[in-house]
């Protein structure tokens, strides 16, 4: 079973905007993920935020991390054309299975 | 090779007919996963492999599914009697380690898309 849930499902920005993207899960995590999925094309990791963090940085990319509330958000800055593609999470808990959230899907209009 | 290669990229069968889904992962890689996507879906583990071993089978769907994985490289995954639900992107992943799995360094390939008429 999925263990991340994105929100929103979809998202259409101008060329410019930022864009947020919110992750929810279920049980304990030691660490969270983000990939990018473009269209007909694998997943990309894009970034990594321990349990134990609660906000990291990556170029345009934020992600911060409340393990309380179990919800993590990702922030695109300064959107480009080149940022459409689907978001999704990554979870792992005490296994080695990444669990994957449904995504978001990132609209960039020019 | 560069990446995970997966093959082949499409594949169209009928309803009952087996399929075999071919994966291989970056050379030293002893890690490799199987995921699902459904369409507009996330993605749903089905396996994964530690060299040649499968330590967690729990996510393959039903008894038509299996995978094996041979000389600690490339991975095959097979869907026997295959069903219209059974439609969808088959992604492979490796990682250096299982270990390395949780630090960000899961690389996916670009998938085989199964259509079941």
């Amino acid at each position: 079973s999925q263990q991340g849930e994105e929100d929103p499902q979809a998202l259409s920005i101008q060329e410019g905007e930022n864009a947020t993207m919110n992750c929810s899960y279920k049980t304990s995590i030691n660490n969270l993920q983000w990939y990018r999925q473009n269209s007909g094309r694998g997943l990309v990791h894009l970034i990594l935020i321990r349990s134990n963090e609660r906000e990291k940085h990556s170029g345009r990319l934020r992600v911060t991390l409340d393990t309380s509330k179990k919800s993590s958000s990702l922030l695109i800055t300064a959107s480009r054309a080149a940022d459409t593609a689907s978001y999704f999470c990554a979870t792992d808990g005490n296994d080695y299975k990444l669990s994957f959230g449904a995504g978001t899907t990132v609209t960039v209009r020019a | 090779g560069a990446g995970v290669s997966q093959s082949p990229s499409n594949k169209v069968t009928e309803k009952g007919k087996d399929v075999e889904l071919r994966c291989d992962p970056i050379s030293g890689h002893t890690a490799l996963y199987w995921y699902r996507q459904s369409l507009g879906q996330g993605l749903e583990f089905l396996i994964y492999f530690q060299g040649n071993s499968a330590p967690d089978k729990s996510g393959l769907p039903s008894d038509r599914f299996s995978a094996e994985r041979t000389g600690g490289s490339v991975s095959t995954l097979t869907i026997q009697r295959t069903q219209q639900e059974d439609s969808a992107v088959y992604l492979c992943a490796s990682s250096l380690s299982l270990f390395a799995v949780r630090t960000g360094e899961l690389f996916f390939g670009e998938g085989s898309r199964l259509t079941v008429l």
